[in-house]
């Protein structure tokens, strides 16, 4: 059964600094993988798209890595801002006898001015 | 291009009554999932469907169901709600299954008393 965790939990930075958020998953065979944000009562906003035959797409400051064989993908965000504050989930399509998304439980991010 | 739209964005229920939740797919898109979000177990999937079709089911009971209109628009239905029903539930869509990004409605806003 494919499972994703997301390291940190909740992370708090000042404003400026470049970081990176954590996504893991334990079944390779994967369709693609994708980023999202969510502020808090609202729904998700999605950011990034990778395909299984990909290593990486980007979008502004946002980069997105993945590495199927581990079963890792990065969220790199430069230059943080406050209005990057938000939940940020990751979710894989795909794994084996299993075609639905699994979502990880996602980094709660915190960026002070 | 309109976002997904989701009705009723709140409402409250009492245990044992039955509650439907719309959801209207952004135009030309023929996939629409469901999610359940819950501060103790995160996005859960609950179902999807493809030209009026269930293709994937998540560990939900059978109280939870779900339809898809020729015009792509779906509902679900939870009959003899209860407590641990309260939830986020949450609607996306894409143009086909598998490959594509999939995009978010608000959500329904479901707490049941």
């Amino acid at each position: 059964k494919q499972e994703v965790t997301q390291i940190p939990a909740a992370l708090s930075v000042p404003e400026g600094e470049n970081l990176v958020l954590n996504c893991s998953f334990t079944d390779s065979a994967i369709y693609n993988l994708q980023w999202f944000r969510q502020d808090p009562g609202k729904g998700l906003t999605s950011l990034l798209l990778i395909q299984s035959s990909q290593r990486e797409q980007t979008s502004g400051r946002l980069n997105a890595s993945l590495d199927k064989s581990s079963g890792r993908s990065t969220l790199y965000i430069a230059a943080s801002q406050p209005g990057d504050s938000a939940t940020y989930l990751c979710a894989v399509r795909g794994g084996y006898n299993n075609n639905d998304m699994r979502f990880g439980a996602g980094t709660r991010l915190t960026v002070k001015p | 291009k309109a976002g997904v739209t989701q009705t009723p964005r709140y409402l409250i229920k009492t245990r044992g009554q039955q509650v439907t939740l719309s959801c209207s797919p952004i135009s030309g898109h023929r996939s629409v999932s469901w999610y359940q979000q819950t501060p103790g177990q995160g996005l859960q999937f609950l179902f999807e469907y493809f030209s009026e079709t269930q293709r994937n089911k998540g560990n939900f009971p059978g109280r939870f169901s779900g339809r898809q209109f020729s015009n792509s628009r779906s509902e679900m239905n939870v009959s003899t709600l209860e407590l641990g029903d309260s939830a986020l539930y949450l609607c996306a869509s894409s143009p086909g299954l598998r490959a594509d990004t999939i995009y978010f409605g608000e959500g329904s806003w479901l707490t049941v008393v």
